[in-house]
């Protein structure tokens, strides 16, 4: 089945600096990846997602990427802000599995004034 | 517009003692439907998921079960719970030709 990893597990950042995480995927056939933002004690959030057919998407300070040939994507966060601070998972779909989301292990982003 | 509830949002329960945890949503029809559990500091890791009324999938082995009596509603259960049961249980759910899915509250479960 298929397999997410997840790269760093923690992240420290100074405001206004980039933030870039890594996943990488294990099933070829997957062609769905979103990206959620989890705050403290509460629910998965969908920031940004991206399907296979498109290299990369971008939504104001956000942007995805993603290689297929490499089997890996990633999330982009420009201009950080306090309020970026969470944990950021990342899931992979894989074809015929009624979107059974594959989720890496999460990594947690603080951002320091 | 859809939502999802689920309930209750925390519990305290003790070990061997019985476990029901319930989701349901509303203002769509047909959904996929999802129980996710993340431990403390973990990832999501994803326990069942349904596409239809008494459709039930396990993703991995364990002392817990899941039903679907009706078309939108979802339930989580236990006989006899264990220590290691302890965690935060997401329900989620997505539309049948869709991609997004969209997490309940969550509820928080310690097993003492």
């Amino acid at each position: 089945g298929e397999n997410v990893e997840q790269h760093p597990s923690t992240l420290s950042v100074q405001e206004g600096d980039s933030a870039v995480i890594k996943c990488t995927y294990s099933d070829s056939a997957s062609n769905y990846f979103p990206w959620y933002k989890q705050e403290l004690g509460k629910r998965p959030q969908l920031i940004i997602d991206i399907r296979s057919n498109v290299g990369e998407k971008k939504d104001q300070r956000i942007a995805v990427t993603l290689n297929k040939t490499a089997k890996h994507f990633s999330l982009h966060i420009t201009e950080t802000q306090p309020e970026d601070s969470a944990v950021y998972f990342c899931a992979a779909s894989p074809l015929g599995g009624y979107n059974k989301l594959i989720f890496g292990a999460g990594t947690r982003l603080a951002v320091h004034p | 517009s859809q939502t999802i509830h689920q309930w209750p949002a925390t519990l305290v329960q003790p070990v061997g003692s019985p476990l029901s945890l319930e989701c349901t949503v509303e203002g769509t029809s047909n959904p996929n439907l999802y129980w996710y559990r993340q431990a403390a500091g973990r990832g999501l890791q994803l326990l069942f998921y349904s596409v239809g009324i008494g459709q039930i999938s396990s993703e991995v082995p364990q002392n817990l079960s899941a039903s679907r009596p009706q078309d939108r509603q979802f339930i989580l259960s236990s006989k006899k719970l264990l220590l290691s049961d302890s965690g935060f249980y997401l329900c989620a759910w997505k539309r049948g030709f869709g991609n997004t899915i969209y997490f309940g509250e969550g509820s928080w479960l310690t097993v003492v």
